[in-house]
């Protein structure tokens, strides 16, 4: 089964409202978790790395007050959009390793989130 | 801060072929390169990787292989099926002190011809 959980998978609202994905490790713990962000046959574009008990840490050109990311937990990283726009359409995908080696798969996968479908009417 | 190219965006194979996607990046101090296979609307999923003591890491009808002095990086499809048409992602990084942040090459669409 996954080990990295998103949720929702889906998710359409109105321009200017706000929506949280929310991202858990179901059986290991992580310090850190990434969220990515993809458009339409694009690839992965990393937004930012969330730190367990601290401030996320943004790429560059990615809004930090745009995009609130909370990781309030050894399990669960929150990503919210506030004051969603048609442009912030877009699968949302977090990842995270385990890196207690519990389940170290390949050379310590980084397992990733099932993704989230943004679509911003 | 490091920078992934990947080549062709798109390939088509006839079935039973073998399919070759070419990565280079362009920080040395990445030591770490996974390969991804993603098909539409779904995750990410690991196929392979390979770290930088290493040349050639090989599993069943998969390999990669690494070039550190010339910075690239391929993956090896042999004996195609159409299963295996996805999209496929190559990504470096570091993973010295702790930092496991990947960046993504831009992705390669393989389609397998029956």
């Amino acid at each position: 089964g996954a080990v990295v959980s998103q949720h929702p998978s889906w998710v359409i609202c109105k321009s200017g409202t706000s929506v949280k994905i929310e991202c858990r490790s179901l059986d290991f713990q992580a310090t850190t978790m990434f969220w990515y962000r993809q458009f339409p046959k694009q690839s992965l574009m990393l937004m930012a790395t969330s730190n367990e008990g601290s401030k996320a840490t943004y790429e560059q050109g990615v809004e930090k007050d745009k995009f609130l990311i909370n990781h309030a937990s050894l399990t669960l990283s929150t990503l919210t959009v506030t004051s969603a726009h048609p442009e912030d359409s877009s699968f949302y995908i977090c990842s995270a390793r385990d890196q207690g080696g519990v389940r170290t798969g390949l050379s310590g996968e980084l397992f990733f989130g099932e993704g989230s479908r943004l679509t911003v009417l | 801060g490091e920078n992934v190219e990947q080549h062709p965006s798109t390939l088509s194979v006839q079935e039973g072929d073998s399919a070759v996607i070419k990565c280079t990046y362009s920080d040395s101090a990445s030591n770490y390169f996974p390969w991804y296979k993603q098909e539409l609307g779904k995750r990410p999923q690991l196929i392979i990787d390979i770290r930088s003591n290493v040349g050639e890491k090989k599993d069943q009808r998969i390999a990669v292989t690494l070039n550190k002095t010339a910075k690239h990086f391929s993956l090896h499809i042999t004996e195609t099926q159409p299963e295996d048409s996805a999209v496929y992602f190559c990504a470096a990084a570091d993973l010295n002190f702790g930092n496991e942040k990947l960046t993504f090459g831009t992705g390669t669409r393989l389609t397998i011809i029956p």
